[in-house]
């Protein structure tokens, strides 16, 4: 079974610019979610999505946002890049289904983002 | 608020003796308890997870934790480290439906 892929691993940009990540889940896994790690805040929730809906979402300025399509793939943008966007964005997924016990999250290699 | 708490953010040990890295946390309820590592440059790799049940539950790679109610702690534990397990750990929590909450990890060094 193929594992979670990000794409692109890395990329750089300049501030202001705006980017766009894709997530390809596992297949069959239904649930993504995406973090941000920095060396300073390390692993922060970005937002989780379930069958195209967003499901919980973290503490993070409207400049992010993300979006699932109909076949559980996932891509999350940044608008108006700031130097402190610079981190390694890693997806996750899952086959959480509501009321049927815990979330267990198979990660992807991240992408990581560099802005100058 | 939910949080994690990893006490250690660095240790070293030498290869063959044993390992602990510490986890506590504040949560409402149990919760969820997960411990993933992850390599340099790579994405996290789930080691094991507890849900309920037998507290001390088997992972991969020969790491096991233990988790303690009255402590509010989930330490892992390995008992010989190879070089091979230089990488950094991190401890996380959620509960049905809530996102994950990973704590800030704790880098490990194995030194010969």
């Amino acid at each position: 079974k193929a594992g979670v892929t990000q794409t692109p691993r890395y990329l750089i940009k300049t501030r202001g610019q705006q980017v766009t990540l894709s997530c390809s889940p596992i297949s069959g896994h239904r649930s993504v979610s995406w973090y941000q790690q920095t060396p300073g805040q390390g692993l922060q929730f970005l937002f989780e999505y379930f069958s195209e809906t967003q499901r919980n979402k973290g503490n993070f300025p409207g400049r992010f946002s993300g979006r699932q399509f109909s076949n559980s793939r996932s891509e999350m943008n940044v608008s108006t890049l700031e130097l402190g966007d610079s981190a390694l964005y890693l997806c996750a997924s899952s086959s959480w289904q509501v009321g049927v016990g815990a979330n267990v999250l198979t990660f992807g290699a991240g992408s990581r983002l560099t802005v100058l | 608020a939910q949080s994690v708490t990893q006490p250690d953010i660095h240790i070293t040990v030498s290869e063959g003796a044993s390992l602990e890295l510490r986890c506590n946390y504040s949560y409402g309820a149990t919760p969820y308890l997960f411990w993933y590592v992850q390599s340099p440059g790579q994405g996290l790799q789930l080691l094991l997870k507890y849900f309920s049940g037998d507290t001390l539950v088997q992972g991969i790679k020969g790491f096991e934790a233990e988790f303690k109610r009255s402590q509010s702690s989930f330490n892992l534990r390995k008992p010989s480290v190879h070089w091979s397990d230089a990488a950094e750990y991190f401890c996380a929590v959620n509960q049905a439906g809530t996102a994950l909450i990973f704590g800030k990890g704790t880098t490990l060094s194995v030194s010969s």
